[in-house]
């Protein structure tokens, strides 16, 4: 069964564009999550999207917005890039029923310059 | 308001011997813990998990140990081999509507020396 699929694996953008990333979920599992990961702050919670609605919620300001496709995949648009962005985007996919484990991508690393 | 600590950075450990890994957390209402191991370039893998209902957990070299009065959550690797190398995440789960919603730790990068 082929794994979660991320793409692009690298991309560097400059302040105030904006970015989206794409995500393919393991084949049955319908719900995804988005995870920013920083040096020195771990994995900080985006969103999660289940059946193409979005269950919950990180803190993260409006630029940061995502959707789910009714294939599960999954986009995750940032706009307004700011350098603070920069870091490694990962997302993760799961049944999203009684399942407590995510299956992670390889992530984006995602430059801002 | 990080839920979910852990405080140790990094772990040197010599091969064969035994590496402990901690995290605490501060939420009571944490009913699942899991712990991820991500090596650079790849994403987080799942390596064990453990219920907030029993107090430890056991696959292979791998043991996880849950205080739930201490809110302390330990990954014990015994004997820790090279290929261990990398850093570990844990992480609690809560239930929030019909989702569960998972809070990473910090992460601590474990070395295994020869």
């Amino acid at each position: 069964k082929a794994g979660v699929t991320q793409t692009p694996r690298y991309l560097i953008k400059t302040r105030g564009q904006q970015v989206t990333l794409s995500c393919s979920p393991i084949s049955g599992h319908r719900s995804v999550s988005w995870y920013q990961q920083t040096p020195g702050q771990g994995l900080q919670f985006l969103f999660e999207y289940f059946s193409e609605t979005q269950r919950n919620k990180g803190n993260f300001p409006g630029r940061f917005s995502g959707r789910q496709f009714s294939n599960s995949r999954s986009e995750m648009n940032v706009s307004t890039l700011e350098l603070g962005d920069s870091a490694l985007y990962l997302c993760a996919s799961s049944l999203g029923t009684t399942s407590y484990e995510q299956y992670f991508g390889p992530g984006t690393r995602l430059t801002v310059t | 308001d990080q839920q979910v600590k852990q405080n140790s950075p990094s772990l040197s450990v010599q091969e064969g011997r035994i590496s402990i890994l901690n995290c605490d957390y501060t939420n009571s209402m944490f009913d699942y813990f899991l712990w991820y191991k991500k090596y650079p370039a790849e994403g987080p893998t799942f390596l064990i998990s453990i219920s907030s209902i029993k107090d430890k957990n056991e696959d292979g070299r791998f043991t996880v140990f849950l205080n739930k009065s201490a809110k302390h959550l330990s990954l014990h690797i015994v004997p820790s081999q090279p290929g261990d190398s990398a850093v570990y995440f844990c992480a609690a789960s809560l239930w929030v509507g019909t989702a569960s919603k998972l809070t990473f730790g910090t992460g601590t990068r474990l070395q295994v020396t020869l």
